[in-house]
């Protein structure tokens, strides 16, 4: 069974400009949830979807967002990047949207440098 | 509102010594607590789980977790580390239902030969 799927793998941007993130979960699975993880901060819950809703959403400006498609993939989107949208953003998918009794399976991350 | 607290940023032990990483809590409610690990380029891998059951919980790879409710604490232990355990290891918290999880800042476990 394939892990949950992250692409890209690296990705570099100005300052100003957009960026897409995508994931793929664990087939079958419903439930994709994202974080940003940096040094300062550590990991940090931007927000979860569950069949194509959002059902939870972080602390973060209105400049991050995200989908869900009826596949269950998942994409979510900053735009305006400032200096400080540096990080690496975790996926994570699981078969239901209960936090206490799903496993999270994490994907490897997408590494988002903004220059 | 939850939160973790892990004691330590870095932990360094000898191969085949215990090892101790420290977590206490706070939770205005009764928490689930997690551990998770995350090994370099690589996913966070879900170690163990407390969610009201057993207050001690054993997890994959030799791991184990007491909770303690007078202390507020979670800490991960194992009998002896080994090397393939160097990694980066994170306590969560969370409440009930779908509420998001709450990490901690994490531990870095460096294992020496």
């Amino acid at each position: 069974k394939a892990g949950v799927t992250q692409t890209p793998r690296y990705l570099i941007k100005t300052r100003g400009q957009q960026v897409t993130l995508s994931c793929s979960p664990i087939s079958g699975h419903r439930s994709v949830s994202w974080y940003q993880q940096t040094p300062g901060q550590g990991l940090q819950f931007l927000f979860e979807y569950f069949s194509e809703t959002q059902r939870n959403k972080g602390n973060f400006p209105g400049r991050f967002s995200g989908r869900q498609f009826s596949n269950s993939r998942s994409e979510m989107n900053v735009s305006t990047l400032e200096l400080g949208d540096s990080a690496l953003y975790l996926c994570a998918s699981s078969l239901d949207s209960s936090t206490v009794n799903e496993k999270l399976f994490f994907g490897s991350g997408t590494q988002l440098s903004v220059l | 509102a939850q939160s973790v607290t892990q004691l330590d940023s870095h932990v360094s032990v000898s191969e085949g010594t215990p090892v101790l990483l420290r977590c206490n809590y706070s939770s205005s409610y009764s928490p689930s607590l997690f551990w998770y690990v995350q090994h370099p380029n690589k996913g966070l891998q879900l170690l163990l789980k407390y969610t009201s059951a057993a207050t001690l919980v054993k997890g994959i790879n030799g791991f184990e977790a007491e909770f303690k409710k007078s202390e507020t604490s979670f800490h991960l232990t194992k009998p002896s580390a080994h090397m393939s355990d160097a990694a980066e290891y994170f306590c969560v918290v969370t409440r009930s239902g779908n509420t998001p999880l709450v990490f901690g800042k994490g531990t870095r476990l460096s294992v020496i030969a």
